[in-house]
């Protein structure tokens, strides 16, 4: 049963400090996505990448965070440096291009705490 | 007016029930359409794809109404294991991936 694995589950981290995230997609999928969910945003695409090149990280903060993709079996999203606000869940999910859309399946995501 | 535009309930139903959750989306030119169930503290999961003749799997069917830019999601016989957000999901045109609803909260009561 394939499947979107992250970590770490957990983070807890002060603030200012350094945070990685890391996503290992499902194999043969050829599209990554990061998400961050809050209580009061919902769920934000952050940016994705297909066959491994950014193609949209238009709703990511670019000054303190950054996402890329060195291998088809990694997907790192960094925040440097970390503020509270940034306390969220993130989720990567990886899916196949389908002709007008995607089918994603999500990891069980990365819970970031910032104080 | 946000792009997709959910109810967020809840909807408060006993088992056995019918019910229905509409979502509304912005962009004339949304290409595809998505479902997704998600529990509380987990990961969104695909319930289902939205196609234009609508979809049906069990249960569960999804319609689309593009003259009126809605979608819908009905669910026949509820059970206590359908209590979750559903979150309904667009594709846009251009190089935005999927925006997402702020999902809809179904509880099913004994």
């Amino acid at each position: 049963d394939a499947r979107v694995t992250q970590t770490p589950r957990h983070k807890v981290t002060e603030m200012g400090q350094e945070v990685t995230m890391r996503c290992q997609p499902i194999l043969g999928h050829n599209t990554v996505f990061w998400y961050r969910q809050t209580m009061m945003q919902g769920l934000e695409l952050l940016a994705y990448f297909r066959n491994r090149a950014p193609l949209d990280d238009s709703g990511m903060p670019k000054d303190r965070f950054s996402a890329e993709m060195p291998d088809a079996t990694l997907a790192t999203l960094k925040i440097q440096p970390s503020e509270p606000r940034d306390s969220a869940v993130y989720f990567c999910a990886s899916g196949l291009q389908l002709e007008g859309g995607y089918e994603q399946y999500f990891g069980p995501g990365t819970r970031l705490t910032v104080t | 007016r946000k792009e997709v535009e959910q109810d967020p309930g809840p909807f408060n139903v006993p088992e056995g029930a019918t019910v229905a959750f509409n979502c509304t989306y912005s962009n004339s030119a949304s290409q595809s359409f998505f479902w997704y169930r998600q529990d509380c503290r987990k990961e969104p999961k695909l319930l289902m794809s939205v196609y234009s003749s609508g979809n049906e799997d069990g249960r569960f069917t999804a319609q689309l109404n593009r003259a009126s830019q809605y979608i819908s999601l009905l669910i026949r016989d509820s059970k206590l294991s359908d209590s979750a957000t559903y979150l309904c999901v667009v594709k846009g045109t251009g190089r935005r991936a999927l925006t997402f609803g702020s999902g809809t909260r179904l509880q099913v009561q004994p």
